[in-house]
């Protein structure tokens, strides 16, 4: 069974602030997908890395795959309220068909 | 282009009843996962159907099934309820495969 360790599972940080969180895997993905959920609603797609040592940047948020593609991390600069929320990582393998396996999340609440 | 529909948004039942959970993909998307995601366990993979054909499955117990329908929409079952299975329910499509994948808003099922 593939597992993804994500980090830290709770975090509580004030606006301005900048921080990382980090899934970890002892697997090799072909893809890692990022999602952020808020409370009550489905997560929603927030980008794909499928490249070893890729970086992509969405406005304040950065996400790196690491060059091993087993690990990635996600990085908020001047976190705002409105980033509030679970943020989940997901790796995708390439067998016959592709499996989807998810972190358990990182709960981020920015305080005002 | 709508997103993934899930319809009931709430839902209560008594222990021991059955209920029916519904998912309409996005149009085009042949790939349709169900997930159960509870406070502790996070985001659980139920099974993911695929062309009206159960691709890949989860480890959960035969109470838990599904089918998908030609026009790709799917149902969930679930049979003889239990405490337990008091959880948020979500549904995700995709293109081809499960990975980058589209949640729905998910049904939250009570069971009293």
């Amino acid at each position: 069974t593939q597992l993804l360790e994500q980090s830290p599972q709770f975090l509580s940080i004030q606006e301005g602030e900048n921080l990382t969180v980090y899934c970890n895997s002892s697997s090799v993905f072909s893809s890692l997908q990022w999602y952020r959920q808020e409370p009550g609603e489905g997560p929603v797609l927030l980008v794909t890395v499928v490249t070893g040592g890729e970086v992509k940047k969405l406005k304040r948020l950065t996400f790196q795959f690491g060059d091993a593609r087993k690990d990635s991390s996600l990085h908020i600069t001047a976190a705002q309220p409105g980033d509030t929320g679970l943020y989940l990582c997901a790796g995708a393998n390439s067998g016959g068909y592709q499996k989807v396996t998810f972190g358990i999340g990182t709960k981020l609440q920015v305080i005002p | 282009k709508a997103g993934v529909t899930q319809t009931p948004r709430y839902l209560i039942k008594t222990r021991g009843q059955q209920v029916t959970l519904s998912c309409s993909p996005i149009s085009g998307h042949r790939s349709v996962s169900w997930y159960q995601q509870t406070p502790g366990q996070g985001l659980q993979f139920l099974f993911e159907y695929f062309s009206e054909t159960q691709r890949n499955k989860g480890n959960f117990p035969g109470r838990f099934s599904g089918r998908q329908f030609s026009n790709s929409r799917s149902e969930m079952n679930v049979s003889t309820l239990e405490l337990g299975d008091s959880a948020l329910y979500l549904c995700a499509s995709s293109l081809m495969g499960i990975n980058e994948a589209f949640f729905g808003q998910g049904t939250r099922l009570t069971v009293v």
